[in-house]
């Protein structure tokens, strides 16, 4: 497995506003990934997060919306930026290990007034 | 996009009893993977499958990737308090590209003392 850490753990943020969502794991990875959980709903991959060149956004998600960085292959960022009430969410990451398995950092639980 | 539907949606169980929830795709799935979400944390993997017809058991738990490999089954013996939480499957289409998952819709389990 993986020990990942997310920061912050939770916030409150006011619409229009911007914030990045910080992603450690304790040991390189190739593969990490971005979800959304919307409250009460299950998990929606937004991106796929690579090293050393631009994230792949699933259907729905744009670059301008959610940027995400990769710079090194044991951290990542989203930003969620110009931030709705609909953009409440638990974000999480996750990173690839062994034969199609992924883990799970603890999520950033957002609130958008 | 692809969903995998879960079923039961919830399910409100005596501790002791057992309890099955199961998977179902419309396509083909090289990958089963079963987690356990707690309220405010990430989803933690329970047991991952790879072969139709696998049946691989973690304690009390016990999952089959189904034989069509368009289902996946998941039993929990011997229920306890701590079971409690959101169950959600996850599987990796024989098409997808890399690593991406498609979660089910959850089941929530309740389990009275």
């Amino acid at each position: 497995s993986a020990v990942i850490s997310q920061k912050p753990s939770r916030d409150i943020c006011q619409r229009g506003t911007s914030l990045t969502i910080q992603c450690q794991v304790d040991s390189q990875v190739t593969m990490m990934f971005w979800y959304r959980q919307q409250p009460g709903q299950s998990l929606t991959l937004i991106a796929t997060a690579n090293q050393g060149s631009e994230a792949t956004y699933e259907s729905g998600f744009v670059i301008d919306k959610f940027p995400i960085s990769r710079p090194n292959l044991t951290f990542s960022t989203l930003t969620v930026s110009n931030m709705s009430p609909e953009d409440s969410s638990i974000y999480l990451c996750s990173v690839g290990r062994g034969a199609h398995t992924q883990y799970f950092g603890p999520g950033t639980r957002l609130t958008v007034l | 996009g692809q969903q995998l539907n879960q079923s039961p949606q919830s399910m409100f169980i005596q501790e002791g009893e057992d309890v099955s929830m199961n998977c179902t795709s419309s396509s083909i799935f090289n990958t089963w993977l079963w987690y356990k979400q707690d309220p405010g944390e990430g989803p933690v993997l329970l047991i991952a499958l790879y072969k139709a017809g696998e049946l691989t058991s973690n304690g009390r738990l016990t999952a089959q990737f189904g034989i069509t490999r368009k289902d996946s089954f998941l039993n929990i013996s011997a229920s306890i308090p701590s079971d409690v939480g959101i169950y959600f499957c996850a599987g990796r289409d024989k098409k997808s590209s890399g690593d991406k998952l498609t979660f089910g819709t959850g089941t929530r389990l309740a389990v009275r003392p």
